[in-house]
């Protein structure tokens, strides 16, 4: 399988300032045909995670041009240009180049 | 709007089998490919199986010997069985849909609706 592994597992966020979360597979999450199998979802407080990120740096539909995606390779990251307070939760990285899918541990994001 | 709700049993013996089934609406059960996703309390998620109404499955190799999914295209459905349960397999159930995206002529398959989730507890 593999693994995800996640950094910050938890990070503190001032309204208005940007956060990075990083992500991390063991292995290249590059698909034959040149994308990159990454999501991103975001579960917040009492909630069902919800899907931001697709193919590494594709945003799902509605969700705010504040969040970015990049990365290549095994490496990725989620950018939010401007915490907003509803930016809380817990963030999960998923591979999906190969099966089984697998998550990352979460990095929990919460407001100063 | 498409929307998803697990149901079944809060409470399992161990040892005995979990059934959870998940209802569509706003969406055909043929559109998609459907999956389960489970998250121990208070801890991270991990991806159970998939599955399409063609009868084309994918299971999580730590689950398969014990998990069998299926869908009821009658009643736009998708359920779980995972048998010989123990109490490491409390968690909410979720069950997602895979959305079709279509990329540089590239496809991929994110999860883009979750039900709810229904928490099961393994418990004598």
């Amino acid at each position: 399988d593999i693994v995800m592994t996640q950094s910050p597992l938890s990070l503190a966020v001032t309204p208005g300032e940007p956060a990075s979360i990083s992500c991390r597979s063991s292995q290249s999450l590059r698909h034959r045909n040149g994308y990159y199998y990454l999501e991103w979802y975001l579960q917040k407080p009492g909630q069902s995670p919800q899907l931001l990120i697709y193919l590494g740096s594709n945003r799902a539909s509605g969700v705010p041009d504040r969040f970015s995606g990049s990365g290549s390779g095994t490496d990725f990251t989620l950018k939010i240009s401007n915490v907003e307070a509803e930016d809380v939760g817990i963030y999960y990285c998923l591979q999906d180049v190969q099966s089984p899918r697998t998550f990352g541990p979460g990095t929990k994001v919460d407001i100063k | 709007q498409v929307q998803l709700q697990e149901s079944g049993p809060g409470l399992v013996k161990p040892s005995e089998t979990l059934s959870l089934t998940c209802t569509v609406s706003g969406d055909s059960i043929t559109s998609s490919f459907w999956s389960w996703i489970r998250q121990p309390p208070g801890k991270g998620l991990e991806w159970i199986a998939y599955i399409h109404y063609s009868g084309s499955t994918n299971y999580n190799p730590s689950l398969k010997s014990r998990v069998s999914i299926s869908v009821d295209t009658a009643n736009n459905q998708l359920s779980l069985k995972l048998n010989s349960v123990t109490a490491a397999d409390t968690a909410v159930y979720y069950c997602a849909r895979h959305g079709s995206v279509v990329l540089g002529g590239v496809n991929a398959y994110p999860l883009d609706y979750w039900g709810q989730g229904t928490l099961v507890t393994v418990s004598s």
